[in-house]
């Protein structure tokens, strides 16, 4: 199975921030990757897929990048509702296998 | 727009067979691809497996000797059954939409997911 490792595995900010969350697999997997928002009480929700792409109806203040093994989620500007777990997600073979997710937390 | 809900049996008792649905509102089942998905307290999430609109399921290997799943179209619905359970398949379980394309894969929408314990 392809290995999906996130760093930081937590994060503190404040509105306004920029951050990045970065995710590593153990083969490379292309670009087939996606990126996932996910809160308490519901589902995770797609957010890039691809490595780059924005879901529609994401904020364009979310952006992925990367290709191979090494990608990044940015968010440009951080607002309040951002504040949830993020996981990043390999789709180049099966099994499909997840990060362990970052939890961006509020400072 | 699809809109997904779990249901099921919120307790299991080990050895048993977990049987849980997705129902499916918005839209025809047999127009997509359907998975799901699972993520134990303080684990990741782990992917059970994926079900064509032919009928043709593939499964994760460390789940396959024991997974199934099926789409009733009359109902709308999805179904995941899981046999001879543990402790270690306690898990929140999700549905979700697999949409698949010529350049990649993703999972959207995701159900809000049913939470399944294992215990006698």
């Amino acid at each position: 199975d392809i290995q999906m490792t996130q760093s930081p595995s937590s994060l503190s900010a404040s509105v306004g921030d920029r951050v990045t969350i970065t995710c590593r697999a153990s083969h490379s997997i292309r670009d087939h990757l996606n990126w996932y928002q996910w809160k308490l009480g519901a589902g995770p929700k797609l957010l890039i897929h691809a490595a780059y792409n924005l879901q529609s109806g994401v904020p364009s203040r979310f952006s992925g990048s990367g290709s191979g093994t090494d990608f990044t989620l940015s968010i440009s500007s951080l607002q309040p509702e951002d504040f949830a777990t993020y996981y990043c997600q390999q789709s180049y073979t099966t099994p499909y296998t997840f990060g362990q997710g970052t939890k961006l937390e509020i400072k | 727009q699809v809109q997904l809900q779990e249901s099921g049996p919120g307790l299991v008792k080990p050895s048993e067979t977990l049987s849980l649905t997705c129902i499916v509102s918005g839209d025809s089942i047999s127009r997509y691809h359907w998975s799901w998905i699972r993520q134990a307290a303080g684990k990741g999430l782990e992917w059970i497996g994926r079900i064509y609109t032919s009928g043709t399921a593939h499964y994760n290997p460390s789940l396959s000797s024991r997974v199934s799943m099926s789409v009733d179209t009359s109902k709308n619905q999805v179904s995941l059954k899981l046999t001879s359970v543990t402790a270690a398949d306690t898990a929140v379980y999700y549905c979700a939409r697999y949409y698949d394309s010529v350049a990649s894969n993703w999972f959207d929408p995701w159900g809000q997911g049913a939470l399944v314990t294992v215990s006698s």
